[in-house]
């Protein structure tokens, strides 16, 4: 069926290191895609979203691109800080269904 | 400037008896959506609502699972007759419209069932 995926579990980085995080998906009427976090105990946080009809959206320290020839989406953040640990979700969305659907999330882990 | 409001945070049952999980909104949202999460998993779709219609509801369980979201007070998703199974995190999100994508989470209830 279709799916979102992440190629790591977990990743490990350095403080003040650029970090990213990468999400496959399979749905090619995907056309809005979107990055949480979230960190343990509470609800997923948006960080960021882009659209079909984009290739790169920059926000806050973070930067997501996507590449609809092989199905990728990437987010990367940088200087990378402990209040980033956390794990981070991809999510996709069709368009003409309201439901996300969510990939299996990657673990960020901050070292100093 | 209250976001999603979920409660319980917290909700221990006993297998058979009843769970209900409470949603409200953000200020201004009608849309309402429920996810489920299994530990060091990403979350799954059960239901979208609006104001007293189910719009979506193709990852509900068919048996024991309900969800409602009245004119007036929060939605609302019950369990009848829980199982272990139904352990989990579940997680409201809600939206503007339905052509607003973007969705905020509540903080989750964890239901546990001994």
């Amino acid at each position: 069926g279709e799916s979102v995926g992440l190629h790591l579990p977990t990743l490990s980085v350095q403080e003040g290191d650029n970090s990213i995080i990468n999400c496959a998906y399979s749905n090619s009427a995907s056309d809005y895609f979107i990055w949480y976090k979230q960190e343990s105990g509470k609800g997923p946080q948006f960080i960021i979203d882009i659209r079909s009809n984009m290739d790169k959206r920059q926000g806050q320290r973070v930067t997501v691109l996507l590449n609809k020839t092989v199905k990728h989406l990437s987010l990367q953040i940088a200087a990378t800080q402990p209040g980033d640990s956390a794990v981070y979700f991809c999510a996709e969305n069709t368009g003409t269904a309201s439901k996300l659907t969510f990939g299996t999330g990657t673990r960020l882990q901050v070292t100093l | 400037n209250a976001g999603v409001m979920q409660n319980p945070r917290h909700l221990v049952r006993r297998r058979g008896q009843e769970a209900r999980l409470r949603c409200s909104p953000m200020k201004g949202h009608s849309h309402v959506y429920w996810y489920r999460q299994l530990p060091e998993e990403g979350l799954k779709f059960m239901v979208y609502l609006q104001k007293e219609n189910i719009i979506d509801e193709s990852g509900m369980p068919k048996e024991r699972f309900s969800a409602e979201f009245p004119k007036e007070g929060p939605s609302i998703l019950r369990i009848q007759q829980v199982v272990r199974g139904d352990s989990a995190a579940y997680f409201c999100a809600s939206s503007r419209g339905a052509v607003t994508y973007e969705q905020y989470f509540g903080p989750g209830t964890r239901l546990t069932v001994t």
